[in-house]
């Protein structure tokens, strides 16, 4: 199995626009994770789906943030507009159940909004 | 809410010294994490641990849990180069049965 794939690696993107981040689970996986990296704040669980339906998502920061699953096996992470302390490194795992037994994360996807 | 505090945050070692990082949580939690994350990379799995007085090697690494303490330990035995990297102990449960909440991380930097 290639793991969690995120797209893209990096993205930089100017203030005020939108921002698509994309996950791909692990095949079997059904629950996923976003979550955000920064020096400031370090890790932070943002959403997290358990067979496609969002159970919390009180990290979520704000309004310009939206995720959906619309699959069973692909997540998107969407800010719009964007901002320029939006700019993290966005991670998502994934994993058979919510009990997280074992917690899968991609590579990450480097956001820069300048 | 559940917090979770490791120290130390910043190690520096010797090659072939031993040391043990804690991860203390503040509320009632059934699994501990520990990851591994090298520069610009991902976060590594390492130990996942289930119950109290759980135990886990895996090579110079060994980890802890004791629940009744609300603490866990990371041990390095006679560290290596390669062991540099940064450490996080993750404690899940409190209001959200599914949300895994992370320490600040430890960087351990080891020396020749």
């Amino acid at each position: 199995d290639a793991g969690v794939i995120q797209s893209p690696r990096h993205e930089v993107t100017e203030m005020g626009q939108e921002v698509t981040l994309r996950c791909k689970l692990i095949s079997g996986h059904n629950s996923l994770f976003w979550y955000r990296q920064t020096m400031m704040r370090g890790l932070e669980l943002l959403i997290y789906f358990n067979n496609n339906v969002p159970i919390d998502d009180s990290g979520m920061p704000e309004d310009r943030f939206s995720a959906k699953m619309p699959n069973a096996s692909f997540s998107t992470l969407k800010i719009q507009p964007s901002e320029p302390r939006d700019s993290a490194v966005y991670f998502c795992a994934s994993s058979f159940g919510v009990r997280q037994t074992e917690a899968f994360f991609g590579q990450g996807t480097r956001l820069t909004v300048v | 809410e559940l917090k979770v505090e490791q120290n130390p945050l910043f190690l520096s070692m010797q090659e072939g010294k031993n040391y043990t990082i804690y991860c203390n949580y503040s509320t009632t939690s059934d699994r501990l994490y520990w990851y591994r994350q090298d520069p610009g990379k991902s976060l590594e799995s390492l130990f996942v641990l289930l119950s109290n007085g759980a135990v886990k090697q895996e090579g110079r690494l060994m980890a802890s849990l004791d629940t009744k303490a609300r603490l866990s330990t990371l041990h390095i035995t006679a560290a290596v180069h390669d062991l540099s990297a940064t450490y996080f102990c993750a404690a899940a449960g409190g209001t959200s049965y599914g949300k895994l909440t992370f320490g600040q991380g430890t960087i351990l930097t080891v020396h020749p």
